[in-house]
């Protein structure tokens, strides 16, 4: 089965500064990567997605690059504001298959 | 409001109860499934469910249940609570993927203690 790898597992920022978020996948046939993030008491909510067929995707100050050779992708936020502070987690599927998650980011942005 | 909603979103119980979530989504997602998140954050999948396959993840034990009374609503019923039964459950839902589009929407999550 996939198996995704998320780092780091925590990141504190300064607001304003980037930040970026790693992950690697097994699974040469998955085909979708979402990110998504999940504030607390709350359930993950979808922030940005990839197909394999795109290298690259951006949403504001968000971004996700993809190398599905290296089968890495990566999630950027830009410009970060303390309302950025959440749970991240990134994930990977195939098709039919079900979502494969990393083990999640605690992003902290301080003022 | 188009969502998946799930009651109750807290749920205190003792060891040996037997308890139900419910979830319910709106959105015509065809598949629907059940992630266990434990204290660490890591998202686990307990079962994906369309109206033809159940596909259940082998780790979880038969104590758990999903219990689908039509293509809108899964449920989780769980016998014999375990104090490692403590946790937050999410539902989650995803349209056929056929469709072209991938993506799941969670629900808000159930905070199951057991005591």
């Amino acid at each position: 089965g996939e198996n995704v790898e998320q780092h780091p597992s925590t990141l504190s920022v300064q607001e304003g500064d980037s930040a970026v978020i790693k992950c690697t996948y097994s699974d040469s046939a998955s085909n979708y990567f979402p990110w998504y993030k999940q504030e607390l008491g709350k359930g993950p909510q979808l922030i940005i997605d990839i197909r394999s067929n795109v290298g690259e995707k951006k949403d504001q100050r968000i971004a996700v690059t993809l190398n599905k050779t290296a089968k890495h992708f990566s999630l950027h936020i830009t410009e970060t504001q303390p309302e950025d502070s959440a749970v991240y987690f990134c994930a990977a599927r195939e098709g039919y298959s079900t979502l494969t998650f990393g083990k999640g980011t605690m992003l902290l942005v301080s003022p | 409001d188009t969502a998946v909603s799930q009651t109750p979103k807290y749920l205190v119980t003792q060891m040996g109860n037997d308890k139900s979530i419910k979830c319910e989504q709106n959105l015509g997602h065809d598949t629907m499934y059940w992630y266990k998140q434990d204290s660490k954050k890591f998202l686990k999948i307990m079962f994906s469910y369309n109206n033809k396959e159940l596909i259940i993840n082998e780790t979880v034990p038969n104590r758990f249940s999903p219990k689908s009374p039509d293509k809108a609503h899964l449920n989780l019923h769980i016998n014999s609570l375990e104090l490692g039964d403590s946790a937050v459950y999410f539902c989650a839902s995803s349209p056929k993927p056929d469709t072209g589009l991938y993506g799941y929407t969670f629900g808000s999550g159930t905070r199951l203690t057991v005591v």
